[in-house]
């Protein structure tokens, strides 16, 4: 089936640096969804991205459909220790949301 | 308005045993998914419901089911627990069938199965 490969897996930054992150897969997605999820919580959606090319921000976020439809990126701005958590990438296939593997983001005040 | 609320939050089983987990949706919402996670596989898509009917369902064995009912909460079960099954449990709601990006998550039920 259908994979979203996600990378980096894991973060270590120091507090007011820049992340990036990216998602890539063999097929093309119509939507790009980026969720963060803290400790013991559910995922929270950041960001939808519905057109390819289509660049959206959230505040100190970032994300971008890439022209091919086949990956999509986050970059975070400015990074604050409330910034650690799992980001995830998803995108709907056939009515069914599939995520990736997500990226752990460890911020160092 | 309130959240996406699960309950148990945790639970403890034996293998063999079988579980029942509660997803109560944000009112108003009429769709709830179900998903597993778990540090090898991920967060990987369970089932679907939708107007107390199943709508969709990911690639999981029988063992796993679910229902809803008329007041859009609702419930999945597992049978036969098996070590493997000790994951995170999570349900979402969103306001009309197949929304991804309307849907909010619970805080999941985290089930250990020895």
């Amino acid at each position: 089936g259908q994979q979203l490969n996600q990378s980096p897996q894991s973060m270590f930054i120091q507090e007011g640096e820049d992340v990036s992150m990216n998602c890539t897969s063999s097929s093309i997605f119509n939507t790009w969804l980026w969720y963060k999820q803290d400790p013991g919580e559910g995922p929270v959606l950041l960001i939808a991205l519905y057109k390819a090319g289509e660049l959206t921000s959230n505040g100190r976020l970032t994300a971008q459909f890439g022209i091919t439809r086949k990956d999509s990126f986050l970059n975070i701005s400015a990074s604050i220790p409330s910034d650690v958590g799992i980001y995830f990438c998803a995108g709907p296939v056939w009515g069914k949301l599939i995520f990736g593997q997500g990226t752990e983001l460890s911020v160092k005040p | 308005k309130a959240g996406v609320t699960q309950t148990p939050r945790y639970l403890i089983k034996t293998r063999g045993q079988q579980v029942t987990l509660s997803c109560s949706p944000i009112s108003g919402h009429r769709s709830v998914s179900w998903y597993q996670q778990t540090p090898g596989q991920g967060l990987q898509f369970l089932f679907e419901y939708f107007s107390e009917t199943q709508r969709n369902k990911g690639n999981f064995p029988g063992r796993f089911s679910g229902r809803q009912f008329s007041n859009s909460r609702s419930e999945m079960n597992v049978s036969t627990l098996e070590l493997g099954d000790s994951a995170l449990y999570l349900c979402a709601s969103s306001p009309q069938l197949t929304q991804q990006e309307t849907q909010y998550f619970g805080p999941g039920t985290r089930l250990l199965v020895l």
